[in-house]
């Protein structure tokens, strides 16, 4: 499949509380990206990084990037109940147009 | 900045009847949009690649036949799905590429659902 695989699938945090995803990819890539997805919703775009980075934060967001593990992992800090949400990681092939997507981590914030 | 808008956000319709899907970057230029398919609790599915000007690259599997798609200008893109049934029952995702090289984003529509009946 060339389907990029995250973990954990689903996870159920409390508030106020750190939640870590992970994702892992197969190909080379020019960069990498996190998008958030709302129940029945669009996706929305999160953040970027650029294969030659290997840490990048924006806000609540912390994105780690390992191109020789071809892994990555999403940090959110201080989780709130709006955070709740499913998130994909993307990726695009080097010398292709296609983006090839994570299966997703469905996150579950308490409050 | 980086808007992209689908119509309708939802649809119903019979059986053996056509639907159009309109996605469109409101805030900037898109040579390159993407179609994609998304069932419940997965992720999404690649179904085409609609380049302006030229005709779009289906992926393996996709009928293009059945899932028409017209870039006819730098922020529009439609599909359309023809003779729809009710397998067809979806919800379709499009995005917009935005950036060069390294910051090459896509940026998503809100999601089209399909209904048929």
């Amino acid at each position: 499949s060339q389907q990029g695989e995250e973990d954990p699938q689903a996870l159920s945090i409390q508030e106020g509380e750190n939640a870590t995803m992970n994702c892992s990819y197969k190909t080379s890539i020019n960069n990498l990206q996190w998008y958030r997805q709302n129940s029945g919703r669009g996706l929305v775009h999160l953040i970027l990084i650029r294969s030659n980075e290997r840490e990048k934060h924006s806000g609540r967001l912390r994105v780690t990037l390992d191109t020789s593990k071809k892994s990555s992992s999403l940090l959110i800090t201080a989780s709130r109940a709006a955070d709740t949400a499913s998130y994909f990681c993307a990726t695009r092939t080097s010398g292709t147009y296609k983006y090839i997507f994570g299966t997703g981590t469905r996150l579950k914030v308490l409050a | 900045g980086a808007v992209v808008s689908q119509h309708p956000s939802w649809v119903i319709c019979k059986s053996g009847t056509s639907v159009k899907i309109e996605c469109r970057s409101l805030d900037f230029q898109a040579t390159t949009m993407f179609w994609y398919r998304q069932f419940p609790k997965q992720s999404l599915m690649l179904m085409a690649t609609s380049n302006e000007g030229s005709k779009a690259t289906y992926e393996q599997g996709v009928e293009k036949d059945k899932f028409l798609i017209n870039h006819a200008s730098l922020t529009l893109s439609t599909l359309t799905v023809t003779s729809a049934h009710p397998e067809d029952s979806s919800f379709y995702i499009c995005s917009a590429l935005t950036g060069t090289g390294q910051q090459e984003t896509q940026y998503f529509g809100p999601g089209t659902r399909l209904l048929v009946l």
